[in-house]
């Protein structure tokens, strides 16, 4: 089963704030965010783990609530270079598959 | 390092035909992944290999087959391509399932069944 992202797309001036989460119906191991250009592969940006354990390659964080399922990124003082579309990925159960949303599109502007 | 490589980008295909999207990876991971990309869908799980030999069934496995051939290679069959097969697809990898690993992602095939 896909988690849920939100919202589906946002669309923010060079150097605003952006929220996007990430929900689960199903007890998690960890959360995987990636972020996907245009006509390219995904690439990874973080990961969180039940137990509060992060593993990040970028100014980019994010939250993981254990309890409620729920991940959200925080895109801070957001760049044009941020543009693309962001993924929520969700491991968990007793074959740990790697299974994602449906994605949010994020367009920065000038 | 290539990375995850992907083989053929692009193929058209008409309705009925078969063909195998092959994928590679050099970083000696164990676990590998396919996925299809279609618009609004996000990246939907199609099968998985946890190691090699295992494989399992994702989201989305009607009207695909694949092999783990070794540790190295995992291929996505079509035996008859419908319309509806029409996709990006997307090879991945990871060191391991269930550890703090990211998934590397090859390139991508773009199919187009007519």
């Amino acid at each position: 089963q896909q988690p849920v992202q939100s919202p589906q797309a946002v669309i923010l001036r060079e150097g605003e704030d952006a929220v996007i989460n990430c929900s689960s119906s199903k007890a998690l191991y960890s959360v995987h965010w990636y972020r996907q250009k245009h006509g390219e592969a995904p690439v990874f940006l973080m990961i969180l783990l039940k137990g509060g354990e992060q593993k990040g390659h970028e100014k980019i964080s994010a939250s993981f609530n254990e309890k409620k399922q729920q991940s959200s990124l925080y895109l801070t003082a957001s760049q044009l270079s941020y543009s693309g579309t962001y993924f929520c990925g969700h491991e968990g159960g007793s074959n740990y598959k790697l299974t994602f949303g449906k994605g949010t599109l994020l367009t920065v502007n000038p | 390092n290539a990375g995850v490589t992907q083989t053929p980008k692009f193929q058209v295909l008409k309705t009925g035909q078969s063909m195998t999207l092959q994928c590679a990876q050099d970083m000696n991971h164990n676990s590998m992944y396919w996925y299809r990309q279609d618009p609004g869908m996000g990246l939907r799980l199609i099968y998985y290999s946890a190691s090699e030999g295992t494989t399992d069934k994702g989201e989305v496995p009607n009207g695909y087959n694949v092999s783990r051939l070794n540790k190295r290679e995992f291929s996505l069959r079509l035996e008859s391509a419908a319309p509806s097969q029409t996709s990006v697809y997307f090879c991945a990898s990871r060191p391991d399932r269930g550890i703090n690993t990211e998934a590397f992602f090859g390139q991508g095939t773009r199919l187009t069944v007519v």
